[in-house]
């Protein structure tokens, strides 16, 4: 049981490339999320898919787009990388109703944009 | 819309002494609180969750929140540092506008425990 797996670990881009960060999860969790981590600024919500065919901005959709392949898997789009996307990305899943619901995060993909 | 504070970006301690760490929410409603942390170059962990069953939450490591509604807070606790809790901590409150049931997380900007020998 991985939990939650995010590749690449790392990457470079330049300006304007683009790039899709794969997250997976074996939970069989519904629920999966997209956050950036910046200095300061603690963890902001991308977009998230409340389950299998349905996706939904969050706090910071705008340059990337998401796309849930199936229950299993929650991928993040660059299409064309600026510097100001330069963070630590972070997959997140979760299960169950109120109380009983639990996020659990993957390790993190560390993005530079030069 | 709800938010969190997370008073010091940085708290140092030394080995054996209380860790206080400091979170003030804002919301109209009583919300899901919680506590995670970050090791360097990882993911994040859920130490504990406030689900509104009991005011005092134990959770893993030796830590412990309170929930005190009159002072909208939900501060961290452990009566004695360790070397090994050196890291990052972020609070954080269900805001369900966004997501499932319990929503997105709304995060504080975080606090890094550092613990001297």
């Amino acid at each position: 049981n991985a939990g939650v797996t995010q590749t690449p670990k790392f990457q470079v881009l330049k300006t304007g490339q683009s790039m899709t960060l794969q997250c997976a999860q074996d939970m069989n969790h519904n629920s999966m999320y997209w956050y950036r981590q910046d200095p300061g600024m603690g963890l902001r919500l991308i977009y998230y898919s409340a389950s299998e065919g349905t996706t939904d901005k969050g706090e910071v959709p705008n340059g990337y787009n998401v796309s849930r392949l199936n229950k299993r898997e929650f991928s993040l789009r660059l299409e064309s990388a600026a510097p100001s996307q330069t963070s630590v990305y972070f997959c997140a899943s979760s299960e169950g109703w109120g109380a009983q619901e639990t996020q659990y995060f993957g390790p993190g993909t560390r993005l530079l944009v030069l | 819309a709800q938010s969190v504070t997370q008073l010091g970006s940085h708290v140092s301690v030394s080995e054996g002494a209380l860790v206080l760490l400091r979170c003030n929410y804002s919301s109209s409603v009583p919300p899901y609180l919680f506590w995670y942390v970050q090791y360097p170059n990882q993911g994040l962990q859920l130490l504990l969750k406030y689900t509104s069953a009991a005011t005092l939450v134990k959770g893993i490591n030796g830590f412990e929140a309170e929930f005190k509604k009159s002072e909208t807070s939900f501060h961290l606790t452990k009566p004695s540092a360790h070397m090994s809790d050196a890291a990052e901590y972020f609070c954080a409150v269900s805001d369900p506008l966004y997501g499932g049931s319990q929503g997105n997380l709304i995060f504080g900007k975080g606090t890094k425990l550092s613990v001297k020998p």
